[in-house]
């Protein structure tokens, strides 16, 4: 099946500082990829919508000065969180959608970010 | 809009027990419909998934039934084994292609020997 992976899988930076995170689609092309978040024994909450070439699409509350989407290949979306603070931490999972199969999402093991 | 509403956990099970975890949905239109399970410290693994009304999904021995009757889509599992206490995200999308999974708050289950 059809593989997403992230990169880190778990992070911990200083306040202030910013994070990079990577999703790949491993043997796929994914023309939208979904950033979601995850708190503690909580769901996943929708982020954002990434678009290859296009600007991103934020979710109602989500800043997207705070977390930058950058989608610039068919098989790379990434999330940066700049000017991290201790509330950023959290679970962040990303997952793609393979253009031959639009109702199925793969999902990356994610990326634990802790912020101190 | 769209949401997904699963019963509340954690659940605790004895070995070969069986499962019922419910899960209604609302939405527009015809949606599909999925179950995510979540083990301890990995990320979300597809579980079974439903596309049409009256559609089975099934796997692993997990069964769930879209009922469009009841806007319903009922995780089960006959027998359930230490290796199933995981997280179970009930979960949907419309069917127009490229559209977010909208998840319930997912249902703590544990197994126990």
């Amino acid at each position: 099946g059809a593989v997403v992976s992230q990169h880190p899988s778990w992070v911990i930076c200083k306040s202030g500082t910013s994070v990079k995170i990577e999703c790949r689609s491993l043997d796929f092309q994914a023309t939208t990829m979904f950033w979601y978040r995850q708190f503690p024994k909580q769901s996943l909450m929708l982020m954002a919508t990434s678009n290859e070439g296009s600007k991103a699409t934020y979710e109602q509350g989500v800043e997207k000065d705070k977390f930058l989407i950058n989608h610039a290949s068919l098989t790379l979306s990434t999330l940066t969180v700049t000017s991290a603070h201790p509330e950023d931490s959290s679970f962040y999972i990303c997952s793609a959608i393979e253009l031959r199969e639009l109702h199925e999402q793969y999902f990356g093991p994610g990326t634990r970010l802790t912020v101190t | 809009g769209n949401s997904v509403t699963q019963m509340e956990g954690p659940v605790t099970l004895s070995e070969e027990a069986f499962l019922t975890i419910n899960c209604t949905y609302t939405a527009t239109g015809y949606p599909s419909l999925f179950w995510y399970v979540q083990y301890p410290g990995e990320g979300l693994q597809l579980l079974l998934k439903a596309t049409k009304a009256d559609d089975k999904g099934s796997n692993k021995g997990f069964e769930a039934t879209y009922r469009k009757e009841t806007t319903s889509f009922h995780l089960e599992k006959g027998s359930v084994q230490v290796s199933d206490s995981a997280v179970y995200f009930c979960a949907l999308t419309r069917n127009s292609g490229n559209t977010p999974l909208v998840f319930g708050k997912g249902t703590r289950l544990s197994v126990i020997a």
